[in-house]
């Protein structure tokens, strides 16, 4: 079946140093969708990126959108402790709309050393 | 405004039993999906209700049902619970079938023993 595949599975980093994630689809996505969970915590979304090309920042963190729309990257500048947690991808496959259409990506996760 | 609440939070059941879980979502949200997340696996798409009618199903046996009242709780119920079925089962809202946003609850932790 179709997959979101998400790279690497876990980075450790020293505080200051930037991260990055990655999210491949053997296929054409619909949208992609970024969302972080804290330890033991739920996921929360991030953002959506829909178009082709696509770049968004928030703050520290700059999400792509690939121009073929089959990958994506979550790009974090001097990471700091706030940000351990796990980030999931979740291409949209179809056009439905619905959360049903969303295929998750296993997750990266992130654990910064202060 | 409040979040998305959960009940329970914590749960053991034996094998063979089972089980249902509810979930309340945010004030006004109509759209409610449900997702399994294991530490093999990652999240699962369960099913997503909208206004008490079953949207979408992912691939989960029969004995994982659900459905959405007209207050949009919602609930999921599994039944002949195995082993594997063990995990955090989470319910996310959103207001409306294909909202881009989704909010999650904090979950209940299923163990079956």
């Amino acid at each position: 079946g179709q997959q979101v595949m998400q790279i690497p599975q876990y980075q450790h980093v020293q505080e200051g140093e930037d991260f990055t994630t990655y999210c491949n689809s053997s296929t054409t996505l619909s949208n992609i969708q970024w969302y972080k969970q804290r330890p033991g915590g739920h996921p929360v979304f991030l953002i959506q990126l829909v178009k082709s090309g696509e770049v968004k920042k928030q703050k520290r963190l700059t999400f792509q959108f690939g121009e073929a729309k089959k990958n994506s990257s979550l790009h974090i500048t001097a990471t700091q402790t706030t940000d351990v947690g796990t980030y999931f991808c979740a291409g949209g496959v179809g056009y439905g709309g619905s959360q049903g259409n969303l295929i998750f990506g296993k997750g990266t996760k992130l654990s910064v050393k202060p | 405004k409040a979040g998305v609440t959960q009940t329970p939070r914590y749960l053991i059941k034996t094998r063979g039993q089972q089980v249902t879980l509810s979930c309340s979502p945010i004030s006004g949200h109509r759209s409610v999906s449900w997702y399994q997340q294991t530490p093999g696996q990652g999240l699962q798409f369960l099913f997503e209700y909208f206004s008490e009618t079953q949207r979408n199903k992912g691939n989960f046996p029969g004995r994982f049902s659900g459905r959405q009242f007209s207050n949009s709780r919602s609930e999921m119920n599994v039944s002949t619970l195995e082993l594997g079925d063990s995990a955090l089962y989470l319910c996310a809202s959103s207001l409306a079938a294909g909202s881009a946003e989704a909010f999650f609850g904090q979950g209940t932790r299923l163990t079956v023993v």
